[in-house]
This record gives C-alpha cells, structure tokens and sequence, in this order.
C-alpha cells in the first residue's frame, strides 16, 4: 500500500538558517505530492504541492520538487523565521476516493 | 471564499457517552474526509463521503460512523466513547468533480475531544 516516510523530528534551527526536511513515499502509479503545516491548535494548512515528475511546487519560500527517481519531495527553505515552527506533514494521493496518505509529520523548532 | 469549518471546537465527554461533530465544507466543494490525529497514530483516515455516499473507509471500528447531507455538510459520530478516542478529529474538503483525481484537501481547525 502507500505510505510517506518523514524525517524524525523535532528539528531545531536558528533563524535564518537552511531547512531541509526529507520525505519519501512509496505508492502505486503516479500520485501527487504534498507539504502541510500545522501551527499550534489549528489545523493543516496547504503550504505547496506538485502533480507530476520533476514539477517544483513553491509557497512562502518554501519549495519541494516530484522526484519520481528516488521517490523523494524534500521541503526545503533557504532562511528559516521563527514564525515557521510548526509540524510539516508530507502527504501524498495516488487515486482512490480522496484517500490521502500521511507522513508522521515533522516538528520544527526555530529559535532567535 | 470561508474556509472548512468544524463544529465544535473543543469537546469533554465520559467513556460509553456518543458524540456528534459537525463539518462545513468549502462552498461548492462536495467531497468531505474525516481524519483522527493522535500523538501516537498521527493522522489517520477515517472515511470520506461524496453527494451522500460514503466512498472510502479507513480501519476503524464500527463505533465510528459518518454522514453527509445534501448541502455537502458533514457529519461523524463515535458511540460508546472510549479513552483511546481522545484525539483531534479533522474534517477536510476538495471540489473534486466526483472522478478520482488529484483535487486538493482543505482542512478545517478541527475538533479537540477529549474523553475522561
């Protein structure tokens, strides 16, 4: 079946520096690909996604690319603020009825 | 355009009480999924109903039922409360056109309950 494989948290950063969080799947076809965030007591947030091999999906610089090669979609950030800690949640449909797979999420941490 | 909204937010139950929580969708968009998220389990899906038909069904015991009414609006309930049903409940909303397709969930704050 599909599932996600997030990289353990939490990760803590200063701000300003660089984030990477990985991400990995396994799923049957060619499912599209996505990055949520969850901010303390709400709920998850659509932050980008990417349809097909190769497509970068980009929000509030954040960016991720559709690695079909090495089934990855890897978020990344060139300057971290604080106001990006949060639980980043990869996920990912391959088809079905509005089935959407999980990763565990990953907690980020950015301290002044 | 208002987003998902859930009804309500925060919730305290007892064990063998039911409860009934509530979902709104995005205007327009038919199809509603429910997932619980716990610290243990993370997310997990529950179902997902589109025009009325529940289409797709996670592995949860019968206790966990849902509905959806014409105006896309959704229910779930879980009978004989249990502690382990603590959790977030989060409703989530896409305007797929009722093809599987690659349409985008919304999600909505969700519903903090908590049973004692």
């Amino acid at each position: 079946g599909d599932s996600v494989t997030q990289m353990e948290g939490p990760v803590t950063l200063s701000e300003e520096a660089f984030l990477t969080i990985n991400c990995t799947y396994t799923a049957t076809g060619y499912p599209s690909l996505f990055w949520y965030v969850q901010y303390p007591g709400e709920g998850l947030q659509l932050l980008l996604k990417a349809t097909k091999a190769d497509d970068k999906g980009s929000n509030k610089g954040f960016e991720a690319t559709y690695r079909k090669e090495t089934t990855s979609f890897h978020l990344e950030k060139g300057s971290v603020q604080v106001s990006d800690s949060a639980v980043y949640f990869c996920a990912l449909f391959s088809g079905g009825y509005q089935k959407v797979t999980f990763g565990t999420g990953t907690k980020l941490q950015v301290i002044p | 355009k208002a987003g998902v909204t859930q009804t309500p937010r925060y919730l305290i139950k007892t064990r063998g009480q039911q409860v009934t929580l509530s979902c709104s969708p995005i205007s327009g968009h038919r199809s509603v999924s429910w997932y619980q998220q716990t610290p243990g389990q993370g997310l997990q899906f529950l179902f997902e109903y589109f025009s009325e038909t529940q289409r797709n069904k996670g592995n949860f015991p019968g206790r966990f039922s849902g509905r959806q009414f014409s105006n896309s609006r959704s229910e779930m309930n879980v009978s004989t409360l249990e502690l382990g049903d603590s959790a977030l409940y989060l409703c989530a909303s896409s305007g797929t056109s009722g093809v599987q397709g690659t349409d985008t969930q919304y999600f909505g704050p969700g519903t903090r309950l908590t049973v004692l």
